[in-house]
């Protein structure tokens, strides 16, 4: 089946820890997207990347890092710099706009989310 | 930058009616994509319904269908024949036609009452 996987689920840190999400994915999609979610704002962008080694800051980058080896994956790093990392955290990915593979939408679909709890 | 207003942050429908979600988005673009997202209770997020900006029919699937007014920037959800199904948050967003740059509203968190 493919899809996207996210992992873990819940995710714990301690106050001054770096803590990396997974985000995998087996749909061929070029373009993977990292989200934060936080009550009554809906989604806010962090990062993007529209291909493998390639990715660039979205609207709240700060106190976050991710790296882009591979097409299926693209993990999200919380660093210590992230002064309130405690949220739920959503990844996606699409086709990248006029590739051929996709619909002409390239709408985005997401994993199931990592919620992250500092302690 | 475009933004996404969703002005109802809470909505409420009885089982088997029907209710409308609004949302309304500010751009300068003539070409763009425009989609309803649900978020469960299990917060996965699940694409609803999609609409092309240059397209004049209203979009529709199954029991969801949209009111796209372009002139008037607004983009608003019908649902029919609601089912407790459908108690979730829903997200309006917008994308750009040339690139993925995806923007959402707040949301609109919907309870359906038995």
């Amino acid at each position: 089946d493919g899809g996207i996987t996210q992992s873990p689920k819940y995710l714990f840190r301690k106050e001054g820890q770096n803590v990396t999400l997974s985000c995998e994915q087996n749909l061929n999609h070029d373009a993977m997207y990292w989200y934060r979610q936080d009550p009554g704002q809906g989604l806010r962008l962090i990062y993007y990347s529209q291909i493998v080694n390639d990715f660039q800051k979205g609207d709240i980058a700060e106190g976050y890092s991710v790296s882009r080896e591979k097409k299926e994956s693209f993990p999200l790093t919380v660093t210590s710099a992230q002064k309130n990392p405690t949220a739920f955290y959503l990844c996606a990915s699409s086709f990248r706009p006029g590739l051929a593979g996709g619909s002409s939408y390239n709408e985005q679909f997401f994993g199931p989310g990592t919620r992250l709890t500092v302690l | 930058a475009q933004t996404v207003t969703q002005s109802q942050p809470e909505m409420s429908v009885q089982e088997a009616e029907t209710v409308t979600l609004s949302c309304t988005y500010d751009t300068s673009e003539s070409d763009y994509y425009l989609f309803w997202y649900k978020q469960p209770p299990s917060r996965q997020m699940i694409l609803v319904i999609r609409q092309e900006a240059y397209k004049q029919q209203n979009a529709t699937e199954n029991r969801f269908s949209v009111n796209f007014q372009k002139a008037a920037k607004s983009f608003s959800l019908k649902i029919s024949d609601s089912q407790l199904g459908d108690a979730a948050m829903y997200f309006c967003a917008y994308r750009s036609y040339n690139n993925n740059d995806m923007r959402f509203g707040a949301g609109t968190r919907l309870t359906v009452k038995p």
